[in-house]
């Protein structure tokens, strides 16, 4: 079954660490993994997209990296903000018909 | 906003009631997308529309009903709604559906509430 699972569900950090999200799947075959930022009432706003090639991308203070032998992204924020206050949704887009696959995303608060 | 835009922001309605969600896109995009955001669930996609035709239902109710009159806007009428319907639900366009970089762009969502 195509999946995508995301962890920590929630995680708490103070304003200036930095954090590491996760996101495992299962999804095959495997076209792109995207992180999405969604802040609270708003709609998914695209971080970054990865193919199959590439093992990291990075979008400001953001970067992610691919490892697509163990079908593991992650999410690395640095020196964080009030503003990365949000829901980090992981999608995979891929299987049998060609269909995104979302994760139920990380919940992260930062603390001043 | 001027990439893509959903209007109303909140709804709430009885069950009875009869309203519809509308969404415009400023892209120049060819498709467009109605997804259903509830609470600690992962978004579910309910219609893809392409040039303005329907190309994916994914089992939604019938109390569900697209309209799509033209590439910039979709409609999402709802009548006869169930509390189990209270979401957020997101509009997103697309370049065209189903390429496999097809980035994705969202609405700010509507807030539903079924009462």
């Amino acid at each position: 079954k195509n999946q995508v699972e995301q962890s920590p569900q929630s995680l708490i950090i103070l304003e200036g660490k930095n954090c590491t999200l996760q996101c495992n799947y299962t999804v095959s075959p495997f076209s792109n993994l995207r992180w999405y930022k969604q802040d609270t009432g708003r709609g998914p706003v695209s971080l970054t997209i990865m193919t199959f090639s590439e093992n990291t991308k990075s979008n400001g203070r953001y970067t992610a990296t691919l490892d697509a032998d163990t079908k593991q992204s992650s999410l690395h924020i640095t020196a964080s903000q009030l503003s990365d206050s949000a829901s980090y949704i992981c999608v995979v887009f891929g299987g049998s018909q060609g269909n995104l696959i979302f994760g139920k995303g990380t919940k992260l608060s930062v603390k001043p | 906003e001027t990439g893509v835009t959903q209007t109303p922001r909140h709804l709430v309605m009885g069950m009875t009631n009869k309203k519809s969600l509308k969404c415009e896109q400023h892209l120049g995009h060819n498709a467009m997308y109605w997804y259903k955001q509830s609470a600690k669930k992962p978004l579910e996609l309910m219609f893809v529309y392409s040039l303005e035709e329907r190309v994916e239902n994914n089992s939604v109710p019938s109390r569900f009903s697209p309209e799509c009159p033209n590439s910039s806007h979709l409609f999402l009428h709802l009548h006869t709604l169930q509390p189990e319907d209270s979401a957020l639900y997101l509009c997103a366009s697309s370049q065209a559906s189903g390429a496999t970089y097809n980035e994705q762009f969202f609405g700010p969502g509507t807030r539903l509430t079924v009462l």
